[in-house]
């Protein structure tokens, strides 16, 4: 069965200091992996997503994620942190044998000034 | 622009009564979907329709019947509501036919509160 796993309930970060929000993932075949955002009170905005190819992709905010797939991972990263950054953090994983986009639990990413 | 666009964002009801919530995407996208968000963030898929045909249905309550009067908009409605119910719902419309590799967008969210 394919899985998506976000350790973190929450993590911590002064602003300037780069920042990295884990997911890892099981899935049988390829993956296709997503990393979405969520503001207090709105609904997911889509960050990135990694099809094949490259194992850094860029997204929008000036985040990017990191495929590995020795590790099954799929990391978000970004260099330098904005107390704007802080929101809920989702990854998601389908491909596969899967109909549909499974979503982790969910990272809380606080930026303090 | 909206894209996808929910109404209401807030629906505040007693238990045991029908409502509905409507979705509405202005992107030419040919599937939509409904997923439920609990108390706790957890997101999880309901219902996906693609071009007015169901392709995807969870292990949902038939109580909730979603309805696709067209491929730009994705209903959904609730009867004889619980408690369990409240949460936040939210749709989401892809371009293409593939729920789990074509990239969704999301509404803005209905917070149901059920009393």
């Amino acid at each position: 069965a394919q899985s998506v796993a976000q350790p973190e309930d929450q993590v911590n970060v002064a602003e300037g200091n780069p920042l990295t929000v884990k997911c890892t993932y099981s899935v049988s075949g390829n993956p296709y992996l997503f990393w979405y955002v969520q503001y207090p009170n709105r609904g997911l905005q889509f960050l990135l997503k990694y099809i094949t190819g490259d194992n850094l992709v860029k997204g929008s905010y000036g985040f990017e994620a990191e495929f590995n797939k020795s590790q099954t991972s799929f990391h978000l990263k970004k260099p330098s942190a904005l107390v704007s950054d802080s929101a809920l953090y989702f990854c998601a994983v389908g491909g596969g044998a899967t109909n549909k986009l499974i979503f982790g639990t969910g990272t809380l990413l606080a930026v303090q000034p | 622009d909206t894209a996808v666009s929910q109404t209401p964002k807030y629906l505040v009801t007693q238990m045991g009564n029908d409502k509905s919530i409507k979705c509405e995407q202005n992107l030419g996208h040919d599937t939509m979907y409904w997923y439920k968000q609990d108390s706790k963030k957890f997101l999880k898929i309901m219902f996906s329709y693609n071009n007015k045909e169901l392709i995807i249905n969870e292990t949902v309550p038939n109580r909730f019947s979603p309805k696709s009067p067209d491929k730009a908009h994705l209903n959904l409605h609730i009867n004889s509501l619980e408690l369990g119910d409240s949460a936040v719902y939210f749709c989401a419309s892809s371009q293409g036919f593939r729920p789990s590799t074509d990239t969704q967008y999301f509404g803005p969210g209905t917070r149901l509160t059920v009393l």
